[in-house]
């Protein structure tokens, strides 16, 4: 039981570049989401998704896409990165959407330049 | 917007002390308020939550404790050790029956040996 994965850990990007970011979740939850973590803002809820083929937005949406095809997978896209979207992405994972706890991947740590 | 205040940003203490960390909500139907612990270079991790139909929880030298009328939830660590060093973050749900966290924006805790 891996929990929660991510990949890459580590990537940068050229400003206008589009990558996605990797979510797998061996807990066969319902509830998966992202985040971001920059210094002094806590961490923020980009999208997030209630089961497979529903998806719904955050606090901070733009510039990001998602999609969830499989109960496992949950990809994070940015489909032309900009210097803004430096920061720290986190998925988690929760058994459903109920107040119930979220797991938490090891996270990417994102440059654009 | 709804938001989720954090205090102190950084916390000093001797081994064997106490601490206290304090946060603010501004959503009174948020009724949900878990806290996590980001040790470095991981994911957060849920210590302990509360309910809003609760005054207050423990788990052996971690409690939390909620006052609705105020908006106010606070954690409490005692007898600390050096792994209680870390970054501590507090959240609340948003509303009643959505799927959405506002996190504070953490407190670095340092214990002294």
């Amino acid at each position: 039981n891996a929990g929660v994965t991510q990949t890459p850990k580590f990537q940068v990007l050229k400003t206008g570049q589009s990558m996605t970011l990797q979510c797998a979740q061996d807990m066969n939850h319902e509830y998966m989401s992202w985040y971001r973590q920059d210094p002094g803002m806590g961490l923020r809820l980009i999208h997030y998704s209630v089961g497979a083929g529903i998806t719904d937005q955050g606090e901070v949406p733009n510039g990001y896409n998602v999609s969830r095809s499989t109960t496992e997978d949950f990809p994070l896209r940015l489909l032309s990165a900009a210097p803004s979207q430096t920061s720290v992405y986190f998925c988690a994972s929760a058994r459903d959407s109920s107040r119930t706890e979220q797991y938490f991947g090891p996270g990417t740590r994102l440059t654009v330049t | 917007g709804e938001n989720v205040e954090q205090h102190p940003s950084t916390l000093s203490v001797q081994e064997g002390d106490s601490a206290v960390i304090k946060c603010t909500y501004s959503d009174s139907a948020s009724n949900y308020f878990p806290w996590y612990k980001q040790e470095l270079g991981k994911g957060p991790q849920l210590i302990i939550d509360i309910r809003s139909n609760v005054g207050e929880k423990k788990d052996q030298r971690i409690a939390v404790t909620l006052n609705k009328t105020a908006k106010h939830f606070s954690l409490h660590i005692t007898e600390t050790q050096p792994e209680d060093s870390a970054v501590y973050f507090c959240a609340a749900s948003l509303g009643s029956g959505t799927y959405k966290y506002i996190f504070g924006t953490g407190t670095r805790l340092k214990v002294l040996a």
